[in-house]
């Protein structure tokens, strides 16, 4: 059972446009909620993240909002560049104490292509 | 450079064989993971340790098992119970167990035919 859903799986965009990719989760234990960068053979590296105190969090071209009470948060890239072609994934994770409470659950991934 | 070294990037098994990938860190920290990555299913947690000695199932720990006798160290061996083992694999550390950013390496990418 995925509790983070991810969309869409493939997105074009051109060079200066807005990406955004939406999750949605279902566990209201969630208080962390990162996104991931993967280049092509490469490990995903983290590139932002939020905590739901917040409802929005910029980070240079990069922006996560978040809709607590929708159990919704989004990742919006301004000015899309060719560079920015790489797979995202979200997450999400409780920072309940227990072992396995800070396990990241992921989302399915969105293969980004940003068109010169 | 402090980081996570995977090996080897590409591996290629005969179905039916058992097959260990390779992960060493040297950022010193105490937890480490294995996700395994499909197309759209996005990474799936396989085995994680918090400590040497000690490790722990994730959602889809049949047909994999795991060793962690070193701090740098967390072996993963695929084998031939695992049904569907052509994967992508990551393996990752945190500082510990607690600390939610993780740090990836760069995969193996698994074959079995």
């Amino acid at each position: 059972q995925q509790q983070v859903k991810q969309s869409p799986q493939s997105l074009i965009v051109q060079k200066g446009g807005i990406s955004i990719i939406n999750c949605a989760y279902e566990n209201t234990a969630f208080d962390y909620f990162p996104w991931y960068q993967q280049f092509p053979g490469k490990g995903p590296a983290l590139l932002i993240a939020i905590r739901p105190d917040v409802s929005e969090k910029k980070e240079g071209r990069f922006t996560i909002s978040f809709n607590k009470s929708a159990k919704q948060f989004s990742l919006h890239i301004m000015d899309s560049q060719p560079g920015d072609s790489a797979t995202y994934f979200c997450a999400a994770s409780m920072g309940s104490g227990n072992n396995a409470g800070n396990m990241l659950t992921f989302g399915g991934g969105t293969r980004l292509m940003v068109k010169p | 450079d402090g980081g996570i070294t995977q090996s080897p990037k590409y591996l290629f098994r005969k179905e039916g064989q058992n097959v260990t990938l390779s992960c060493e860190q040297n950022l010193n920290h105490d937890a480490m993971y294995w996700y395994r990555q499909d197309p759209g299913q996005g990474l799936r947690l396989i085995y994680y340790s918090q400590i040497v000695n000690d490790f722990q199932k994730g959602d889809i720990a049949e047909g994999y098992s795991v060793s962690r006798e070193k701090k740098e160290s967390f072996p993963l061996t695929v084998t031939s119970a695992q049904k569907n083992p052509t994967a992508f694999y990551l393996c990752a550390s945190s500082f510990t167990r607690r600390d939610r950013l993780l740090h990836f390496g760069n995969g193996t990418r698994l074959t079995v035919t």
